[in-house]
């Protein structure tokens, strides 16, 4: 149980372009859903926090024009880098609350961004 | 903020060996803590995690975990390690407060094991 997957697992995208990335929980509600970003060898940083049916909360220094969440249903969020550049270039995961479930996040596998 | 530091980047061991992450985390109220095993290719896995309790937490393929308040640690264990155990591991920190669902993750840990 508690499955998190993430569509594409891999997109390369020219500079300008926009790149769309989906994460569902495959057999649980999600309520709260949640974006990092991982560089090389580095850990993960929280982007937002994604909650059904609202606006998602952006950590500092995330741009929410440009990293646009949407979060439609209790089993799906979408994370839209509009614009993209070379430096958007990274491995972006979402992770899932399971509503009722105390505060544990499950991962999806992941999704790399190359922009050209 | 809360943060976490996991002050061993890269760890070699030969099969079998006894194994020892160290995880601080710096934060003065109740937290959550857990340990995510991401193997090569593969999307981060929990480990254990603990809420309240035993600090002894036992989680899964042999790994344990000891909270120790007074020294804000959270470090893993694992008594004999295998080959399959190469992976990166993250600690990471949910801290109660006006973000209760965040997770701060240190920087991880390479546990590379030998034959």
């Amino acid at each position: 149980g508690a499955v998190v997957s993430q569509h594409p697992s891999r997109v390369i995208c020219k500079s300008g372009t926009s790149v769309k990335i989906e994460c569902r929980s495959l057999d649980f509600q999600a309520t709260t859903m949640f974006w990092y970003r991982q560089f090389p060898k580095q850990s993960l940083m929280l982007m937002a926090t994604s909650n059904e049916g609202s606006k998602a909360t952006y950590e500092q220094g995330v741009e929410k024009d440009k990293f646009l969440i949407n979060h439609a249903s209790l089993t799906l969020s979408t994370l839209t880098v509009t614009s993209a550049h070379p430096e958007d270039s990274s491995f972006y995961i979402c992770s899932a609350r399971q509503a009722g479930i105390k505060e544990t996040q499950y991962f999806g596998p992941g999704t790399r961004l190359l922009v050209l | 903020a809360q943060s976490v530091s996991q002050h061993n980047h890269h760890v070699i061991l030969s099969e079998a060996a006894s194994l020892e992450l160290g995880c601080n985390y710096s934060y003065g109220g109740t937290v959550n803590l857990f340990w995510y095993v991401q193997y090569p290719g593969q999307h981060l896995q929990l480990l254990l995690k603990y809420f309240s309790g035993d600090p002894l937490v036992k989680g899964i393929k042999g790994f344990e975990a000891e909270f120790i308040k007074s020294k804000f640690s959270f470090n893993l264990r694992k008594p004999s390690v295998q080959w399959s155990d190469t992976a990166e591991y993250f600690c990471a920190v949910n801290a109660w407060g006006g973000t209760a669902s965040k997770l701060t993750f240190g920087t991880g840990t390479r546990l590379q094991v030998t034959l």
